[in-house]
């Protein structure tokens, strides 16, 4: 079973600043999802990465998948208010998928 | 229209009780899923059935026990409920039963045990 650790824990900026949050993990994933988790909701999905080294870009946000496809980072540019939430990573190999115990992200106004 | 839907949203019960937490799905998938997001918020599958059969059991006491009548249908009944079954449970679903497809999550079933 694979671990996957997200770091930081919890992550409190100011509306404006720039942030990278973390995804690692020693086993390799066949794809990686990331989700966020606004409070009292359930995780909605806002990115899927299957292919090592790939970049996907979703306004504001910007996933990369690492190149041996252990790691996925999450790069939130300007960050706003509405950006705060829980981002969960999740991880899949062929016979298993797993999440991360997530990032709270808090934005300041 | 709500795709993935439970209820109830919030349950407060006593320790020993038996309780129901109902799910249903509106998006023509195969797959339904139970999750369990506890206190610091690690999300954990419980179980998984796709078209009304059981794929996936996580160890979960036996006091859980799913029940999927179709496959727009996936309860969850818990036996002789504990302290610490106190949680979120999410009731997502997913195309079908291949890993890496995108899981549609419900809002959430808050349950206190007191």
């Amino acid at each position: 079973t694979q671990l996957l650790e997200q770091s930081p824990q919890f992550l409190s900026i100011q509306e404006g600043e720039n942030l990278t949050v973390y995804c690692n993990s020693s086993s390799v994933f066949s794809s990686l999802q990331w989700y966020r988790q606004e409070p009292g909701e359930g995780p909605v999905l806002l990115v899927t990465v299957v292919t090592g080294g790939e970049v996907k870009k979703l306004k504001r946000l910007t996933f990369q998948f690492g190149d041996a496809r252990k790691d996925s980072s999450l790069h939130i540019t300007a960050a706003q208010p509405g950006d705060t939430g829980l981002y969960l990573c999740a991880g899949t190999n062929n016979n298993d998928m797993r999440f991360g115990a997530g990032t709270r992200l808090t934005v300041k106004p | 229209d709500t795709a993935v839907s439970q209820t109830p949203k919030y349950l407060v019960t006593q320790m020993g009780n038996d309780k129901s937490i109902k799910c249903e799905q509106n998006l023509g998938h195969d797959t339904m899923y139970w999750y369990k997001q506890d206190s610091k918020k690690f999300l954990k599958i419980m179980f998984s059935y796709n078209n009304k059969e059981l794929i996936i059991n996580e160890t979960v006491p036996n006091r859980f026990s799913p029940k999927s009548p179709d496959k727009a249908h996936l309860n969850l009944h818990i036996n002789s409920l504990e302290l610490g079954d106190s949680a979120v449970y999410f009731c997502a679903s997913s195309p079908d039963w291949r890993f890496g497809n995108t899981i549609y999550f419900g809002e959430g079933s808050w349950l206190t045990v007191v």
